[in-house]
Formats: C-alpha cells, structure tokens, sequence
C-alpha cells in the first residue's frame, strides 16, 4: 500500500512569491489533515478535510493560505503571498473515515521562504 | 499557550541506557495520548499510545507511563540503541476529535 506522498519535498521562494503544496492521501482514505512544525516548535494543526468538504480550518493563520481538495482526493495548500514567518515544514496526514487514531503522515515539505 | 509541554527538548544517551522523556498537559478531556516517532526526512509515526484507564503500557522497549492526577506522562525506551535516534512528539487528543495537540519534541541521540 502506496504512503501518503507529498511534493515537492523541499521549496525555497522568495517573500512575496507564491508556493503550492501537493499532498496525495492513501487511496480510500476520507479524512486529510494538513499540519505545520515550525523549527523546534510543536507540529500545529492548520484544517481537516473529510472527503472534498473542509471539516475545521480552525488553524490556518490567516488568508493568505488556501487549501483544496477538489474531487476528495488529492489537496493543494497554496500560501500566496509568502512571507518569512511561514517558512516550516508541512505535513499531511490522512485517515480512513472513522478511523480518529490512524493517522499515517507524509514525508513532509520544507518550505523555506528567503 | 502550549497545551501540551515535553521535555526535555533534546537527549543523549549511551547505547543500552534508559531513555525518558515526559510530557504534562492541562485539559482534562484529554483522553488518548500517543507518542510519535521521527527519523530525518520522514514523517512523524505512531510508536506507542495510551488511554487514561491504565497507567502503563509496555510495547518492546517502548513503555508509557501515565499519571492522571497529575497530568503527566513519559515515555520510556529501554536498552535504547542508535537506531532509536530520532524525534519524539508526545501528543493528547480530546475525545470525539480527530486532532492530537502535539508537543514540541524531543530530539535522542543514542551513541553507539
């Protein structure tokens, strides 16, 4: 059984500029969550989606970032414009429906905003 | 506000020693707390996780240690070895949420 891949693994842009992050989820799995770890800081919840629906966007800082996931497959999270302080590593997470304790993550992209 | 406090924020310890790290949290609904483990380059995995009906579980190596009076909890790694280097994340997850608050890390090293 294929992981939860994201891409790209690493990303460096420069303020102002706009980075999209990809995140496929393992096939069949409903619930997709989106997280980012500042260095040395805890990994921070940022929204959940079940299937295509966004079930709690409550972490994500402010309007710059977008998430999709049309389809219920595959999300993008899109920060534009990037700015310093949003350099971290993202991390998506996916779980079957119903299945809270089965999270399995992705390798994560570093992000770093220069 | 850190909800859930780990430490320490990093560890070294001599291969076959006792490696401990601990975790306090202040919101009682908490009631399920993993410990995730993170090699370089991967993704956090769930190693090890414990209800507050008990107030110990044991995996291999791996033990953890709860104290629901006070509201701590610690993961301890017996005989550690150098392929336990990594990082921990210990966690706590309110019932009926499908999202953990996570500490912010321990990194072990483990010298051979």
């Amino acid at each position: 059984e294929a992981g939860v891949t994201q891409f790209p693994s690493h990303s460096v842009i420069e303020k102002g500029q706009t980075v999209t992050l990809r995140c496929d989820p393992i096939s069949g799995h409903d619930n997709l969550y989106w997280y980012r770890r500042v260095m040395g800081k805890e990994i921070k919840f940022l929204l959940h989606f079940v299937k295509e629906s966004k079930q709690d966007e409550s972490g994500m800082p402010n309007n710059r970032f977008l998430a999709e996931r049309t389809g219920g497959t595959y999300s993008t999270l899109k920060v534009q414009p990037a700015e310093l302080e949003d350099s971290g590593v993202y991390f998506c997470a996916s779980s079957p429906l119903g299945g809270a304790g089965g999270y399995t993550f992705g390798s994560g992209t570093r992000l770093t905003v220069v | 506000q850190q909800q859930v406090k780990q430490s320490p924020q990093s560890l070294i310890v001599q291969k076959g020693g006792i490696s401990i790290i601990n975790c306090a949290y202040e919101n009682t609904a908490f009631d399920y707390f993993p410990w995730y483990q993170q090699f370089p380059g991967k993704g956090p995995a769930l190693l090890i996780a414990i209800r507050p009906d008990v107030s110990e579980k044991k995996e291999g190596r791996f033990t953890i240690s709860f104290n629901k009076s006070a509201k701590q909890f610690s993961l301890h790694i017996m005989d550690s070895q150098p392929g336990d280097s990594a990082t921990y994340f210990c966690a706590a997850r309110a019932g009926g949420s499908y999202i953990p608050t996570f500490g912010r890390g321990t990194s072990l090293i483990v010298h051979p």
